[in-house]
C-alpha cells in the first residue's frame, strides 16, 4: 500500500547543476501535482498532469520541467538550479476529489 | 484565482481545550475542501474531506464543516492532546478543477 513515493527524500547540488525528482504513485490516479513549500509561503504549485502525457504550469513553474510519460509517474526536472530553488518539494496525486501527498523531497542549492 | 486564507496562523493552548480553527476562500465554485495535518519535517496527512454537496464530515475528535456560500470551513478540534500539535492546512481547488490551492496552515501547538 505504497500511495505516493518520491525519490529522492534528500539532496544537496551545487549551483549550475540539475536533477530529476520522481514521483510515483499506485493508484491510478489521472491528475498529479508537484509544490513547493517554504516557510511564510504555504504549498505553491509547480506544474500538474491531468493525465498520461499532459502537464501544464502552476503558480511558479520557472526554472522546472515536467514528464509524464507513464501514468504513475511524474517527473520534476530542474535544469541548472539556483539557490532560490532551495525548498521542499512535494507531489500529489488525485482521482477527482481527494489528494494524497508523498513525504517530500528536500532539496538545498549551494 | 482561489485564495485560501487560514486564521489564526499560530495557536497554543493547554491540553483539553476544544479548538476552532478557520480556513476561508474566494471562490465558492468548489467541488471538495480537503483539510490536512503537516507534522514538522514530514508530509501532508488527509485528515477530513467535504465534498460540495456535505455541510460537514466528523473523524474521531475532528469535525469540519463547510459553508460554500460564504467561502468558509471550520475544523473543530474536541478536548486537544499534546499528539494533536501539527500545522494544519486546508485546500480548495480552483478555478472549476480539482487543483487544490493551499493557505498558509495554522501552527498548532497543545502544552501538558
Amino acid at each position: 500500500n505504497a500511495g505516493v513515493t518520491q525519490t529522492p527524500k534528500f539532496r544537496v547540488l551545487k549551483t549550475g547543476q540539475s536533477m530529476t525528482l520522481l514521483c510515483a504513485q499506485d493508484m491510478n490516479h489521472e491528475y498529479m501535482y508537484w509544490y513547493r513549500q517554504d516557510p511564510g509561503m504555504g504549498l505553491r504549485l509547480i506544474h500538474y498532469s491531468v493525465g498520461e502525457g499532459t502537464t501544464a504550469k502552476g503558480e511558479v513553474p520557472d526554472g522546472y520541467n515536467v514528464s509524464r510519460l507513464k501514468k504513475q509517474n511524474f517527473l520534476l526536472g530542474l535544469e541548472s538550479a539556483a539557490p532560490s530553488q532551495t525548498s521542499v518539494y512535494f507531489c500529489a496525486s488525485s482521482y477527482t476529489h481527494e489528494a494524497f501527498f508523498g513525504q517530500g523531497t528536500r532539496l538545498t542549492v549551494v | 484565482k482561489q485564495e485560501v486564507t487560514q486564521i489564526p496562523a499560530a495557536l497554543s493552548v493547554p491540553e483539553g481545550e476544544n479548538l476552532v480553527l478557520n480556513c476561508s476562500f474566494t471562490d465558492s465554485a468548489i467541488y471538495n475542501l480537503q483539510w490536512f495535518r503537516q507534522d514538522p519535517g514530514k508530509g501532508l496527512t488527509s485528515l477530513l474531506l467535504i465534498q460540495s454537496s456535505q455541510r460537514e464530515q466528523t473523524s474521531g475528535r475532528l469535525n469540519a464543516s463547510l459553508d460554500k456560500s460564504s467561502g468558509r470551513s471550520t475544523l473543530y478540534i474536541a478536548a486537544s492532546q499534546p499528539g494533536d500539535s501539527a500545522t494544519y492546512l486546508c485546500a480548495v481547488p480552483s478555478g472549476g478543477s480539482y487543483i487544490p490551492t493551499f493557505g498558509r496552515g495554522t501552527s498548532l501547538i497543545v502544552h501538558p
